[in-house]
């Protein structure tokens, strides 16, 4: 499977606990993306990387969240001190800087359940 | 600040009904626009961008800068059309072409 990855599908934790989620892009892909999606909503985006830099992060970002992306390759999301606030689907997404060609191709998420 | 809206949560229609999926945007600058799809158990993916200008599985979208308006059409619904659908506006914040999205409509075609 030549697509977005993401590790784990589903993850259960208690509250305030840290979770650490990892996504995996197309491969030739520099540019990549998280976003958060609540029920009944469509997914909002959190931060972006291109190859290995974080360039913008959403005021939806709290200090609580932080993403890297070592070496341009795949990228973790990690949420300490969870709340059931951040119960969420959390989404990554890949595209290369090419032109006009502005596809983002989704991961097939991961669902954090806070209890 | 950019924003999407899709003012119906559910959409029901017969199987060879016309469809028409509504969306509206607000946004300072030029718009690029997508619709994305997510099939039942199936991850979000690109169904269609209006630059392109295409159909795809005889969806089609105009964008419409005088109404703020990017609705998505087909003239007769299948079954397999059942999903949810999504509109998005590419925003170039900071260069990242991040996505707006609305909240979705959920298409139910009825046998």
């Amino acid at each position: 499977d030549t697509g977005v990855s993401q590790n784990p599908r589903h993850k259960i934790t208690k509250r305030g606990q840290n979770v650490t989620f990892r996504c995996d892009p197309i491969s030739e892909h520099n540019r990549l993306y998280w976003y958060r999606q609540t029920l009944g909503q469509g997914p909002e985006f959190l931060t972006y990387f291109q190859n290995e830099a974080q360039l913008e992060k959403s005021r939806l970002l709290s200090d609580r969240f932080s993403a890297e992306r070592p070496k341009g390759s795949f990228s973790t999301l990690e949420i300490q001190r969870t709340e059931q606030g951040d119960s969420a689907m959390y989404l990554c997404a890949s595209r290369s800087y090419s032109g006009r060609i502005y596809e983002q191709y989704f991961g097939p998420g991961t669902r954090l359940t806070v209890t | 600040a950019q924003r999407v809206t899709q003012p119906e949560k559910l959409l029901s229609v017969f199987k060879g009904a016309p469809v028409e999926l509504k969306c509206n945007y607000s946004y300072s600058g030029s718009p690029e626009l997508f619709w994305y799809v997510q099939y039942s158990r199936q991850r979000l993916q690109l169904l269609l961008r209006h630059i392109s200008r295409e159909s795809i599985k005889g969806f089609t979208a105009d964008l419409n800068k005088g109404e703020t308006s990017f609705h998505l059409k087909k003239p007769f619904a299948q079954e397999e059309d059942s999903a949810m659908y999504y509109c998005a506006l590419s925003y170039s914040g900071a260069g990242s072409y991040q996505l707006t999205f609305g909240k979705g409509t959920k298409l139910s075609v009825i046998p």
